[in-house]
Protein backbone atom coordinates (compact mmCIF):
# COMPACT_ATOMS: atom_id res chain seq x y z
CA UNK A 1 0.00 0.00 0.00
CA UNK A 2 0.60 3.60 -0.18
CA UNK A 3 3.71 4.80 1.85
CA UNK A 4 2.40 8.43 1.95
CA UNK A 5 -1.06 9.48 2.88
CA UNK A 6 -1.83 13.07 2.63
CA UNK A 7 -5.21 14.46 3.52
CA UNK A 8 -7.27 16.12 2.79
CA UNK A 9 -7.30 15.49 -0.75
CA UNK A 10 -9.45 19.30 -1.50
CA UNK A 11 -9.02 22.48 0.94
CA UNK A 12 -11.26 25.61 0.05
CA UNK A 13 -10.16 28.64 2.11
CA UNK A 14 -11.35 32.17 2.46
CA UNK A 15 -8.86 34.54 2.14
CA UNK A 16 -6.86 35.10 5.68
CA UNK A 17 -7.80 32.05 7.15
CA UNK A 18 -5.55 29.75 8.07
CA UNK A 19 -5.18 26.07 7.89
CA UNK A 20 -2.60 22.63 7.77
CA UNK A 21 -2.23 20.09 5.69
CA UNK A 22 -0.76 16.52 7.08
CA UNK A 23 1.25 13.86 5.61
CA UNK A 24 1.14 10.25 7.60
CA UNK A 25 3.52 7.83 6.86
CA UNK A 26 3.51 4.33 7.09
CA UNK A 27 7.23 3.46 8.42
CA UNK A 28 9.64 5.91 9.38
CA UNK A 29 10.87 8.46 7.05
CA UNK A 30 13.98 10.27 6.94
CA UNK A 31 13.54 13.13 5.72
CA UNK A 32 10.20 15.36 4.28
CA UNK A 33 9.75 17.65 1.75
CA UNK A 34 6.95 19.87 0.77
CA UNK A 35 6.54 21.61 -2.74
CA UNK A 36 3.47 23.87 -4.22
CA UNK A 37 3.37 22.73 -8.17
CA UNK A 38 2.95 25.68 -10.10
CA UNK A 39 0.25 26.35 -13.09
CA UNK A 40 2.87 25.14 -15.49
CA UNK A 41 3.41 22.24 -13.62
CA UNK A 42 6.98 22.42 -12.16
CA UNK A 43 7.20 21.87 -8.50
CA UNK A 44 8.56 24.73 -6.29
CA UNK A 45 10.33 23.32 -3.06
CA UNK A 46 8.73 24.71 0.38
CA UNK A 47 10.47 23.12 3.10
CA UNK A 48 13.14 20.32 3.02
CA UNK A 49 13.45 18.48 6.81
CA UNK A 50 14.96 16.01 8.65
CA UNK A 51 13.62 16.92 11.99
CA UNK A 52 11.88 19.69 13.41
CA UNK A 53 10.03 22.43 12.03
CA UNK A 54 10.72 25.34 9.68
CA UNK A 55 9.10 28.27 8.54
CA UNK A 56 8.81 31.07 6.11
CA UNK A 57 6.61 33.62 5.63
CA UNK A 58 3.25 32.14 6.54
CA UNK A 59 4.14 28.75 5.46
CA UNK A 60 5.25 26.62 8.42
CA UNK A 61 6.43 22.90 8.24
CA UNK A 62 7.08 20.47 11.07
CA UNK A 63 8.24 16.54 10.95
CA UNK A 64 7.63 14.48 13.73
CA UNK A 65 11.08 13.87 15.19
CA UNK A 66 9.80 11.19 17.67
CA UNK A 67 8.26 8.41 15.18
CA UNK A 68 9.19 10.12 12.03
CA UNK A 69 6.03 9.06 10.67
CA UNK A 70 4.11 12.51 10.22
CA UNK A 71 4.78 15.69 8.83
CA UNK A 72 2.24 19.24 8.25
CA UNK A 73 2.67 22.49 6.52
CA UNK A 74 0.69 25.03 8.11
CA UNK A 75 -0.43 27.96 6.09
CA UNK A 76 -1.16 31.59 7.86
CA UNK A 77 -3.56 34.38 6.53
CA UNK A 78 -4.12 32.41 2.87
CA UNK A 79 -3.95 34.97 0.13
CA UNK A 80 -5.41 33.90 -2.91
CA UNK A 81 -1.99 32.98 -4.41
CA UNK A 82 -1.71 30.27 -2.44
CA UNK A 83 -4.03 28.25 -4.69
CA UNK A 84 -2.54 25.42 -6.06
CA UNK A 85 -1.24 21.94 -5.27
CA UNK A 86 0.52 20.81 -2.86
CA UNK A 87 2.94 17.25 -2.26
CA UNK A 88 4.73 15.93 0.34
CA UNK A 89 7.36 13.77 -0.31
CA UNK A 90 9.45 11.58 1.64
CA UNK A 91 12.16 9.50 1.69
CA UNK A 92 12.83 6.10 4.21
CA UNK A 93 16.30 5.28 3.71
CA UNK A 94 19.43 7.20 3.69
CA UNK A 95 20.81 7.16 0.24
CA UNK A 96 18.82 5.89 -2.04
CA UNK A 97 17.16 8.25 -4.71
CA UNK A 98 13.92 7.40 -3.90
CA UNK A 99 10.87 10.06 -2.62
CA UNK A 100 7.27 8.87 -2.28
CA UNK A 101 5.13 11.81 -3.00
CA UNK A 102 1.58 11.91 -1.56
CA UNK A 103 -1.38 12.19 -3.54
CA UNK A 104 -1.61 16.34 -3.76
CA UNK A 105 -3.45 18.89 -1.93
CA UNK A 106 -6.07 20.93 -4.17
CA UNK A 107 -6.27 24.01 -2.09
CA UNK A 108 -8.39 26.63 -3.38
CA UNK A 109 -8.58 30.44 -1.70
CA UNK A 110 -11.17 32.83 -2.44
CA UNK A 111 -12.26 35.77 -1.45
CA UNK B 1 23.28 29.39 -9.35
CA UNK B 2 22.51 26.22 -10.25
CA UNK B 3 19.87 25.69 -13.38
CA UNK B 4 18.07 23.19 -14.81
CA UNK B 5 16.75 23.24 -17.97
CA UNK B 6 14.49 20.33 -19.57
CA UNK B 7 13.48 19.89 -23.56
CA UNK B 8 11.04 19.76 -24.76
CA UNK B 9 8.81 21.98 -23.24
CA UNK B 10 5.55 19.47 -24.88
CA UNK B 11 5.26 16.95 -27.47
CA UNK B 12 2.55 15.31 -29.01
CA UNK B 13 3.73 12.02 -30.66
CA UNK B 14 1.88 8.81 -32.10
CA UNK B 15 1.75 5.45 -30.66
CA UNK B 16 4.78 3.43 -32.10
CA UNK B 17 6.69 6.45 -32.49
CA UNK B 18 10.30 6.91 -30.17
CA UNK B 19 10.73 9.67 -27.42
CA UNK B 20 13.77 11.51 -26.57
CA UNK B 21 13.61 13.60 -23.27
CA UNK B 22 16.68 15.87 -22.04
CA UNK B 23 17.72 17.69 -18.64
CA UNK B 24 20.92 19.51 -18.36
CA UNK B 25 22.32 21.07 -14.63
CA UNK B 26 24.69 23.79 -14.90
CA UNK B 27 26.27 25.08 -11.67
CA UNK B 28 26.88 22.00 -10.21
CA UNK B 29 28.91 18.74 -10.61
CA UNK B 30 28.60 15.75 -10.12
CA UNK B 31 24.82 16.13 -9.24
CA UNK B 32 22.59 13.37 -8.37
CA UNK B 33 19.40 13.52 -11.12
CA UNK B 34 16.39 11.95 -11.17
CA UNK B 35 13.40 11.18 -13.31
CA UNK B 36 9.65 11.60 -12.47
CA UNK B 37 6.63 10.98 -13.97
CA UNK B 38 2.75 12.57 -13.52
CA UNK B 39 -0.11 11.10 -14.97
CA UNK B 40 -2.74 13.99 -15.33
CA UNK B 41 -4.36 14.68 -11.82
CA UNK B 42 -2.09 12.09 -10.39
CA UNK B 43 0.95 11.93 -7.94
CA UNK B 44 4.45 11.80 -8.80
CA UNK B 45 6.49 8.67 -9.76
CA UNK B 46 10.05 8.39 -9.69
CA UNK B 47 10.82 6.48 -12.71
CA UNK B 48 14.99 6.18 -12.71
CA UNK B 49 18.07 7.80 -10.74
CA UNK B 50 21.70 8.90 -11.25
CA UNK B 51 24.48 9.49 -8.87
CA UNK B 52 27.24 9.33 -11.65
CA UNK B 53 27.64 9.44 -15.45
CA UNK B 54 27.42 6.15 -16.86
CA UNK B 55 25.16 5.14 -14.05
CA UNK B 56 21.19 5.20 -14.07
CA UNK B 57 18.92 2.83 -11.29
CA UNK B 58 15.62 1.76 -12.53
CA UNK B 59 12.79 2.51 -9.92
CA UNK B 60 9.82 1.51 -11.86
CA UNK B 61 9.50 0.25 -15.60
CA UNK B 62 7.01 2.12 -17.82
CA UNK B 63 8.65 0.57 -20.87
CA UNK B 64 11.04 3.53 -21.03
CA UNK B 65 15.09 4.29 -20.59
CA UNK B 66 17.25 6.39 -18.99
CA UNK B 67 20.63 7.45 -19.35
CA UNK B 68 23.55 10.08 -18.38
CA UNK B 69 25.68 10.24 -21.29
CA UNK B 70 27.43 13.45 -19.47
CA UNK B 71 28.03 14.96 -15.89
CA UNK B 72 25.69 17.54 -16.49
CA UNK B 73 22.98 15.42 -18.54
CA UNK B 74 20.03 13.09 -18.22
CA UNK B 75 18.14 11.24 -20.98
CA UNK B 76 14.64 10.00 -21.40
CA UNK B 77 14.16 7.62 -24.34
CA UNK B 78 11.80 5.29 -25.67
CA UNK B 79 11.78 3.48 -28.96
CA UNK B 80 8.03 2.64 -29.05
CA UNK B 81 5.43 5.19 -27.10
CA UNK B 82 2.40 3.68 -25.65
CA UNK B 83 -0.76 5.87 -24.88
CA UNK B 84 -0.48 5.12 -21.11
CA UNK B 85 3.24 7.38 -21.24
CA UNK B 86 1.24 10.59 -21.72
CA UNK B 87 1.61 12.54 -19.03
CA UNK B 88 4.10 15.07 -17.27
CA UNK B 89 7.72 14.68 -16.98
CA UNK B 90 9.73 15.99 -14.46
CA UNK B 91 13.57 16.20 -14.02
CA UNK B 92 15.13 17.12 -10.99
CA UNK B 93 18.93 16.97 -8.95
CA UNK B 94 20.04 16.75 -5.51
CA UNK B 95 23.65 17.19 -3.80
CA UNK B 96 25.94 14.31 -4.78
CA UNK B 97 26.12 11.96 -1.58
CA UNK B 98 22.75 12.52 -0.37
CA UNK B 99 19.18 12.79 -2.06
CA UNK B 100 18.26 15.73 0.41
CA UNK B 101 16.49 18.20 -0.81
CA UNK B 102 15.21 17.67 -4.82
CA UNK B 103 15.30 20.82 -7.21
CA UNK B 104 12.93 20.24 -10.59
CA UNK B 105 13.08 21.55 -13.62
CA UNK B 106 10.19 23.32 -15.68
CA UNK B 107 9.26 19.46 -16.84
CA UNK B 108 8.25 18.17 -20.19
CA UNK B 109 4.42 17.39 -20.90
CA UNK B 110 4.11 14.69 -23.31
CA UNK B 111 0.81 13.47 -25.00
CA UNK B 112 0.36 10.44 -27.20
CA UNK B 113 -2.16 9.77 -29.65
Amino acid sequence: GDQVEQSPSALSLHEGTDSALRCNFTTTMRSVQWFRQNSRGSLISLFYLASGTKENGRLKSAFDSKERRYSTLHIRDAQLEDSGTYFCAAEAGANTGKLTFGHGTILRVHP
Amino acid sequence: AQTIHQWPVAEIKAVGSPLSLGCTIKGKSSPNLYWYWQATGGTLQQLFYSITVGQVESVVQLNLSASRPKDDQFILSTEKLLLSHSGFYLCAWSLTGDTGQLYFGEGSKLTVL
